[in-house]
């Protein structure tokens, strides 16, 4: 079954570290997502990408980066971690088309101290 | 700009019961429309869409939705809710010519024997 993954589960890192989090589908998808998710605020975009070599910054896209060589990853770097970026991070694909919803990933839990 | 309206950040309701969880949006074209539910430690699943034509779409688990454009809502409902419905649900809303979606800030929901 075609699913999508996310890994490190649960990471703890130091401030000022630089952190990647993967993000395999296995859908075919051209989307891909990356949000985060905090009490009070909902999902929101750090960034996205509508096909391989495409990146766009969404809502809260400072102090992250994504790059996509192929179809099938998104990786999410924190250039360099803050106390801030502690949250859940989630990871989601969807086909082109906005009627086309998107999967998720079960998230990953980062903690920066 | 899109945006999407969950007044209830917190509703709690008896085994049993009907529900009723709001969402309102703010776009100028018809919008396509969503429902998604996150039980706890766990990524969003899809409950049901809205993109054209029947006004009230039916989803998983019994859940169902209406779209009212004169009141832009698509409130989601449930004639009895079962324990298992505890959970966070979120409205989202995708606009026409993009594949982002915009995410409310989402209701959690307890439900109590």
């Amino acid at each position: 079954d075609a699913e999508i993954t996310q890994s490190p589960r649960h990471k703890i890192t130091e401030t000022g570290r630089q952190v990647t989090l993967a993000c395999h589908q296995t859908w075919n998808h051209n989307n891909m997502f990356w949000y985060r998710q905090d009490l009070g605020h909902g999902l929101r975009l750090i960034h996205y990408s509508y096909g391989v070599h495409d990146t766009n910054k969404g809502e809260v896209s400072d102090g992250y980066s994504v790059s996509r060589s192929n179809t099938e990853d998104l990786p999410l770097t924190l250039e360099s971690a803050a106390s801030s970026q502690t949250s859940v991070y989630f990871c989601a694909s969807s086909r082109d088309g906005t009627m086309y919803e998107q999967y998720f990933g079960p998230g990953t839990r980062l903690t920066v101290t | 700009a899109q945006s999407v309206t969950q007044p209830d950040i917190h509703i709690t309701v008896s085994e049993g019961a009907s529900l009723e969880l709001r969402c309102n949006y703010s776009y100028g074209a018809t919008p396509y429309l969503f429902w998604y539910v996150q039980s706890p430690g766990q990524g969003l699943q899809l409950l049901l869409k809205y993109f054209s034509g029947d006004t009230l779409v039916q989803g998983i688990k019994g859940f169902e939705a209406e779209f009212k454009r004169s009141q832009s809502s698509f409130n989601l409902r449930k004639p009895s809710v079962h324990w298992s419905d505890a959970a966070e649900y979120f409205c989202a809303v995708g606009q026409t010519g993009a594949n982002n979606l915009f995410f409310g800030t989402g209701t959690r929901l307890t439900v109590i024997p």
